[in-house]
Protein backbone atom coordinates (compact mmCIF):
# COMPACT_ATOMS: atom_id res chain seq x y z
CA UNK A 1 0.00 0.00 0.00
CA UNK A 2 1.16 4.01 -0.58
CA UNK A 3 2.08 5.71 2.84
CA UNK A 4 1.69 9.16 2.63
CA UNK A 5 3.28 11.46 5.41
CA UNK A 6 2.59 14.66 5.94
CA UNK A 7 5.11 17.30 7.89
CA UNK A 8 4.58 19.45 10.55
CA UNK A 9 2.11 17.34 12.66
CA UNK A 10 0.85 20.85 13.52
CA UNK A 11 1.21 24.61 12.40
CA UNK A 12 0.08 27.47 14.39
CA UNK A 13 0.06 30.72 12.36
CA UNK A 14 -0.82 34.33 12.67
CA UNK A 15 -3.27 35.46 10.65
CA UNK A 16 -1.91 37.20 7.40
CA UNK A 17 1.27 34.65 7.36
CA UNK A 18 2.13 32.21 4.88
CA UNK A 19 1.66 28.31 5.89
CA UNK A 20 3.16 25.01 3.95
CA UNK A 21 2.32 21.59 3.84
CA UNK A 22 4.22 18.71 2.93
CA UNK A 23 2.75 15.23 1.84
CA UNK A 24 5.63 12.38 0.67
CA UNK A 25 4.61 9.31 -1.00
CA UNK A 26 6.43 5.87 -0.78
CA UNK A 27 5.19 5.91 -4.58
CA UNK A 28 5.51 7.81 -7.71
CA UNK A 29 1.87 9.30 -7.92
CA UNK A 30 2.29 9.97 -11.36
CA UNK A 31 -0.14 8.34 -13.40
CA UNK A 32 0.15 6.67 -17.28
CA UNK A 33 -2.32 8.80 -18.37
CA UNK A 34 0.16 11.52 -17.58
CA UNK A 35 -2.01 13.21 -14.59
CA UNK A 36 -1.24 12.76 -10.62
CA UNK A 37 -3.92 11.78 -8.51
CA UNK A 38 -2.85 13.49 -5.68
CA UNK A 39 -5.27 15.75 -3.57
CA UNK A 40 -5.78 18.01 -0.67
CA UNK A 41 -8.72 17.75 1.93
CA UNK A 42 -9.44 20.00 5.20
CA UNK A 43 -11.41 18.90 8.04
CA UNK A 44 -12.70 21.83 10.02
CA UNK A 45 -13.57 20.68 13.78
CA UNK A 46 -16.65 18.99 13.56
CA UNK A 47 -17.28 18.58 10.30
CA UNK A 48 -16.92 16.26 7.17
CA UNK A 49 -14.04 16.80 5.11
CA UNK A 50 -13.81 18.98 2.02
CA UNK A 51 -11.95 19.34 -1.44
CA UNK A 52 -9.01 21.95 -1.81
CA UNK A 53 -6.93 20.78 -4.55
CA UNK A 54 -7.09 17.52 -7.03
CA UNK A 55 -4.67 16.33 -9.25
CA UNK A 56 -1.71 18.22 -7.04
CA UNK A 57 -2.52 21.74 -8.31
CA UNK A 58 -5.73 22.30 -9.26
CA UNK A 59 -8.34 24.52 -6.90
CA UNK A 60 -11.50 22.44 -6.43
CA UNK A 61 -14.72 24.88 -6.99
CA UNK A 62 -15.08 27.76 -4.69
CA UNK A 63 -11.63 27.27 -3.00
CA UNK A 64 -9.73 30.73 -2.42
CA UNK A 65 -6.65 31.65 -4.46
CA UNK A 66 -4.64 31.60 -1.45
CA UNK A 67 -4.51 27.84 -1.59
CA UNK A 68 -2.33 26.25 -4.02
CA UNK A 69 -0.90 22.91 -4.87
CA UNK A 70 2.53 21.53 -6.12
CA UNK A 71 4.63 19.42 -6.57
CA UNK A 72 5.71 15.58 -8.40
CA UNK A 73 6.03 12.27 -8.12
CA UNK A 74 6.61 11.33 -4.53
CA UNK A 75 6.47 14.75 -3.18
CA UNK A 76 3.74 17.56 -3.34
CA UNK A 77 3.04 20.85 -0.94
CA UNK A 78 0.08 22.66 0.00
CA UNK A 79 0.84 26.36 0.46
CA UNK A 80 -1.43 28.80 1.77
CA UNK A 81 -0.58 32.71 1.32
CA UNK A 82 -2.37 34.11 3.48
CA UNK A 83 -3.49 32.34 6.55
CA UNK A 84 -7.22 33.67 7.74
CA UNK A 85 -9.15 32.41 10.76
CA UNK A 86 -11.28 30.07 8.65
CA UNK A 87 -8.68 28.12 7.25
CA UNK A 88 -8.53 26.41 10.92
CA UNK A 89 -8.60 22.67 11.28
CA UNK A 90 -6.73 19.53 10.11
CA UNK A 91 -5.54 18.83 6.42
CA UNK A 92 -5.14 15.71 4.76
CA UNK A 93 -3.33 14.66 1.70
CA UNK A 94 -4.88 11.95 -0.35
CA UNK A 95 -3.54 9.43 -2.92
CA UNK A 96 -6.23 8.19 -5.38
CA UNK A 97 -3.61 6.15 -8.28
CA UNK A 98 -3.41 3.03 -6.05
CA UNK A 99 -6.10 1.10 -4.52
CA UNK A 100 -6.64 0.97 -1.31
CA UNK A 101 -7.04 4.76 -1.53
CA UNK A 102 -4.69 5.95 1.54
CA UNK A 103 -4.16 9.69 3.64
CA UNK A 104 -1.77 11.12 5.13
CA UNK A 105 -1.65 11.07 8.58
CA UNK A 106 -3.02 14.87 9.17
CA UNK A 107 -1.45 18.39 10.07
CA UNK A 108 -3.63 20.12 12.06
CA UNK A 109 -3.38 24.30 11.54
CA UNK A 110 -4.04 26.50 14.46
CA UNK A 111 -4.10 30.32 14.62
CA UNK A 112 -2.32 32.17 17.02
CA UNK B 1 -28.30 20.16 -4.26
CA UNK B 2 -26.18 16.88 -3.65
CA UNK B 3 -27.00 15.22 -0.01
CA UNK B 4 -25.72 12.00 1.47
CA UNK B 5 -27.13 11.14 4.36
CA UNK B 6 -26.18 8.05 6.58
CA UNK B 7 -27.60 6.63 9.32
CA UNK B 8 -27.30 2.64 11.10
CA UNK B 9 -24.39 3.82 13.78
CA UNK B 10 -24.55 2.71 17.33
CA UNK B 11 -23.21 0.94 20.16
CA UNK B 12 -22.42 -2.53 19.59
CA UNK B 13 -20.44 -5.76 21.58
CA UNK B 14 -17.60 -7.00 19.86
CA UNK B 15 -17.98 -9.66 17.43
CA UNK B 16 -21.69 -8.68 16.48
CA UNK B 17 -22.84 -6.87 13.18
CA UNK B 18 -24.24 -3.52 12.30
CA UNK B 19 -25.14 -2.50 9.21
CA UNK B 20 -25.17 1.47 7.73
CA UNK B 21 -26.92 2.79 5.11
CA UNK B 22 -26.49 5.98 2.95
CA UNK B 23 -29.68 7.44 1.35
CA UNK B 24 -28.19 9.84 -1.57
CA UNK B 25 -30.00 12.91 -3.29
CA UNK B 26 -30.05 15.53 -6.08
CA UNK B 27 -27.37 13.43 -7.88
CA UNK B 28 -27.82 10.65 -10.66
CA UNK B 29 -26.74 8.21 -8.01
CA UNK B 30 -26.08 5.30 -10.29
CA UNK B 31 -23.10 7.15 -12.11
CA UNK B 32 -20.70 7.28 -9.56
CA UNK B 33 -18.54 4.87 -7.56
CA UNK B 34 -19.17 5.58 -4.21
CA UNK B 35 -17.00 4.91 -0.97
CA UNK B 36 -17.04 4.26 2.96
CA UNK B 37 -14.38 6.51 5.02
CA UNK B 38 -13.88 6.37 8.62
CA UNK B 39 -12.46 8.27 11.50
CA UNK B 40 -11.71 6.95 14.93
CA UNK B 41 -12.03 9.35 17.68
CA UNK B 42 -9.38 12.05 17.49
CA UNK B 43 -7.78 10.70 14.89
CA UNK B 44 -7.12 10.97 10.95
CA UNK B 45 -9.09 10.00 8.11
CA UNK B 46 -9.05 6.07 7.19
CA UNK B 47 -10.72 4.66 3.28
CA UNK B 48 -12.44 1.50 4.15
CA UNK B 49 -13.97 0.31 0.84
CA UNK B 50 -14.95 1.34 -2.58
CA UNK B 51 -17.74 0.11 -5.06
CA UNK B 52 -18.45 0.62 -8.30
CA UNK B 53 -21.24 2.50 -10.07
CA UNK B 54 -23.19 -0.41 -10.94
CA UNK B 55 -21.83 -2.78 -7.85
CA UNK B 56 -19.74 -4.91 -9.87
CA UNK B 57 -16.49 -3.82 -8.90
CA UNK B 58 -15.58 -3.99 -4.77
CA UNK B 59 -12.51 -3.48 -3.30
CA UNK B 60 -11.50 -3.34 0.50
CA UNK B 61 -9.01 -2.11 2.93
CA UNK B 62 -7.00 -5.50 4.73
CA UNK B 63 -8.07 -4.73 7.97
CA UNK B 64 -11.93 -5.03 7.05
CA UNK B 65 -11.80 -7.75 4.38
CA UNK B 66 -13.75 -10.48 4.91
CA UNK B 67 -15.87 -8.69 7.73
CA UNK B 68 -17.37 -5.80 5.99
CA UNK B 69 -18.92 -6.00 2.57
CA UNK B 70 -20.14 -3.11 0.38
CA UNK B 71 -23.10 -3.16 -1.47
CA UNK B 72 -25.52 -0.42 -3.28
CA UNK B 73 -29.55 -0.62 -4.27
CA UNK B 74 -29.49 1.97 -7.26
CA UNK B 75 -33.01 1.64 -7.28
CA UNK B 76 -33.10 3.10 -4.01
CA UNK B 77 -30.49 5.86 -4.35
CA UNK B 78 -28.58 3.95 -1.14
CA UNK B 79 -24.97 2.58 -0.54
CA UNK B 80 -24.62 0.23 2.72
CA UNK B 81 -22.24 -1.37 4.35
CA UNK B 82 -22.69 -4.43 6.22
CA UNK B 83 -20.11 -4.92 9.00
CA UNK B 84 -19.63 -8.31 10.63
CA UNK B 85 -16.79 -9.37 13.51
CA UNK B 86 -16.81 -6.26 14.54
CA UNK B 87 -13.69 -5.28 16.87
CA UNK B 88 -13.04 -2.25 19.17
CA UNK B 89 -10.87 -0.82 16.79
CA UNK B 90 -13.44 -0.82 13.94
CA UNK B 91 -15.03 2.12 16.27
CA UNK B 92 -15.39 5.22 14.34
CA UNK B 93 -17.55 7.84 12.44
CA UNK B 94 -18.25 6.24 9.27
CA UNK B 95 -18.75 8.50 6.06
CA UNK B 96 -19.81 7.45 3.13
CA UNK B 97 -18.23 9.74 0.40
CA UNK B 98 -18.09 10.56 -3.48
CA UNK B 99 -14.76 11.53 -4.30
CA UNK B 100 -12.74 12.45 -7.54
CA UNK B 101 -12.36 10.00 -10.01
CA UNK B 102 -9.72 10.93 -12.72
CA UNK B 103 -11.57 13.11 -14.66
CA UNK B 104 -14.77 12.98 -12.54
CA UNK B 105 -14.00 16.36 -9.79
CA UNK B 106 -16.91 15.70 -7.78
CA UNK B 107 -16.25 15.83 -4.12
CA UNK B 108 -19.48 15.14 -1.40
CA UNK B 109 -19.66 13.66 1.86
CA UNK B 110 -22.01 12.44 4.32
CA UNK B 111 -22.38 14.17 7.93
CA UNK B 112 -21.26 10.39 9.37
CA UNK B 113 -22.55 8.06 11.42
CA UNK B 114 -20.67 7.13 14.52
CA UNK B 115 -20.72 3.21 15.49
CA UNK B 116 -18.98 2.68 18.99
CA UNK B 117 -17.90 -1.39 19.08
CA UNK B 118 -17.99 -2.07 22.90
CA UNK B 119 -19.00 -4.45 25.93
Amino acid sequence: DIVLTQTPLSLSVTPGQPASISCRSTQSLLHSDGKTYLYWYLQRPGQSPQLLIYDVSSRFSGVPDRFSGSGSGTDFTLKISRVEAEDVGVYYCLQAIHLPLTFGGGTQVEIK
Amino acid sequence: QVQLVESGGGVVQPGKSLRLSCAASGLTFDMYGMHWVRQAPGKGLEWVAIISYDGSKKYYVDSVKGRFTISRDNSKNTLYLQMSSLRAEDTAVYYCAILPNYDIIKDHWGQGTLVIVSS
